[in-house]
């Protein structure tokens, strides 16, 4: 059993660019979550999903989309990349909203 | 919003000494949890509290939850490197119906053999 598995690992990307970080689960968790980590402001949700076919913004939502199409999958796209989404982006996956949070391996992000 | 906020920012000691890290609320938790995340790695759950006042134990690591569900403190007992990392709690909140997690901004404790 996988867990969450997130691709790429990590990225260069150009300013403006379009980038979709993927995210899959096989744990069968009804909730998806993604966050992004930055030295000195801790985790922040930008996005959540408590069941297939639903989202919700979270803290930081502006410049990210989600879709949630099934129950294993949450991709995270940035439209049009700025710098300021230069970070360390994590996908979590619970059982159920507010039950203990499984993260992946997450995606190390550097927009230039 | 909420708000959840914990004390130290960092932490250096040496083996064998304590540590505590504490998390304070702005509002009442429907459960607090903590989380452990290694250097380059991910975050890692340790536990969840639910009841007021309650305290859970793993090994060397106390948990405890404030009788008003506002704070939470975790004490790790004679520290070894392995304990090395950065410490999260996060609270979860009914609202509107469903639960958010709130993550802390986390305690690094560097632990010197």
């Amino acid at each position: 059993i996988a867990g969450i598995t997130q691709a790429p690992t990590s990225q260069i990307l150009a300013a403006g660019r379009r980038m979709t970080l993927r995210c899959t689960q096989d744990m069968r968790h009804n909730a998806m979550y993604w966050y992004r980590q930055d030295l000195g402001l801790g985790l922040r949700l930008i996005h959540y999903s408590n069941t297939a076919g639903t989202t919700g913004k979270g803290e930081v939502p502006d410049g990210y989309s989600v879709s949630r199409a099934n129950t294993d999958d949450f991709p995270l796209t940035l439209a049009s990349a700025v710098p300021s989404q230069t970070s360390v982006y994590f996908c979590a996956s619970s059982p159920t909203h507010g039950a203990a949070e499984y993260f992946g391996p997450g995606t190390r992000l550097l927009v230039l | 919003g909420q708000q959840v906020m914990q004390i130290p920012q960092y932490q250096h000691v040496q083996e064998g000494e304590d540590f505590t890290t504490y998390c304070n609320s702005s509002t009442t938790l429907s459960n607090i949890q903590w989380y452990k995340q290694r250097p380059g790695g991910h975050p890692v759950f340790l536990i969840q509290l639910v009841k007021s006042g309650e305290v859970k134990k793993q090994k060397r690591l106390t948990f405890q939850f404030g009788e008003a569900k506002k704070n939470s403190s975790l004490h790790i007992t004679a520290t070894q490197t392995t304990d090395v990392g950065t410490y999260f709690c996060a609270g979860s909140r009914l609202d509107s119906g469903y639960s958010t997690l709130t993550f802390g901004k986390g305690t690094m404790l560097l632990v010197s053999p």
